[in-house]
């Protein structure tokens, strides 16, 4: 069962730039959450998707950021004009169900370098 | 969520057992007690969890207090392979959205 994949792993871009990344949950999990995290900073949510669905965004900037996670295919973050503040690690992650007790499994993380 | 402390840095040496605390006083009963795990340039990885009960996995084992106000992980056996930052996160809402702090930063030495 391959994990969480994301990509592209690196992505640099300029200032004004869009910026799309991409993540597989793993098989069978249809709960996806994003989390970014800033040079010498811990990770931070940003947001919960289950298909077709946002359930919690209240961690995403409310301008510029949006994520969906369509019924067919990955989920996508996507940052429109994107600013040097935006280069960071970003993460997705992945469970087979909501709930308090359950596990969330990682990608290896897309790393955003903006000039 | 209820906020967890844990020291910023802890040493060990090769092949003996690691004892990370993480206080976690204001938890709620229904909060479970997660820990994950950053190695340098990767993802986050699960380590274990638990609600109430001691719990053992084949990667470690928590030990929780019996009044759940404060738990710790153990690593029987540390190899450099377990350098990392050690994240204690309790998650307690009707979904399972994680809050990271600072962590503990582990270093390993031969």
């Amino acid at each position: 069962n391959a994990g969480v994949m994301q990509n592209p792993r690196h992505l640099v871009r300029r200032r004004g730039q869009e910026a799309r990344l991409r993540c597989s949950p793993m098989k069978g999990h249809s709960h996806v959450y994003w989390y970014r995290q800033l040079p010498e900073e811990g990770l931070k949510f940003m947001v919960y998707l289950q298909k077709e669905n946002i359930i919690d965004e209240s961690g995403m900037p409310k301008e510029r950021f949006s994520a969906e996670f369509p019924k067919e295919g990955p989920s996508i973050l996507r940052i429109q004009q994107v600013v040097r503040g935006d280069s960071a690690a970003y993460f997705c992650a992945s469970s087979p169900t909501k709930g308090v007790q359950e596990t969330q499994y990682f990608g290896p993380g897309t790393r955003l370098l903006v000039l | 969520d209820a906020k967890t402390t844990q020291p910023n840095s802890m040493e060990s040496n090769e092949e003996e057992p690691v004892h990370l605390p993480c206080n976690h006083s204001t938890i709620s009963g229904t909060d479970y007690i997660h820990w994950y795990r950053q190695l340098p340039s990767q993802g986050p990885e699960y380590v274990i969890h638990g609600l109430t009960s001691n719990v053992n996995n084949r990667m470690a084992s928590l030990a929780i207090a019996e009044d759940r106000k404060s738990s710790t992980l153990i690593l029987h056996r540390a190899t450099l392979r377990d350098a990392a930052v050690y994240y204690c996160i309790l998650s307690g809402s009707g979904y399972s959205t994680l809050t990271f702090g600072k962590g503990t930063m582990l270093l390993v030495s031969p």
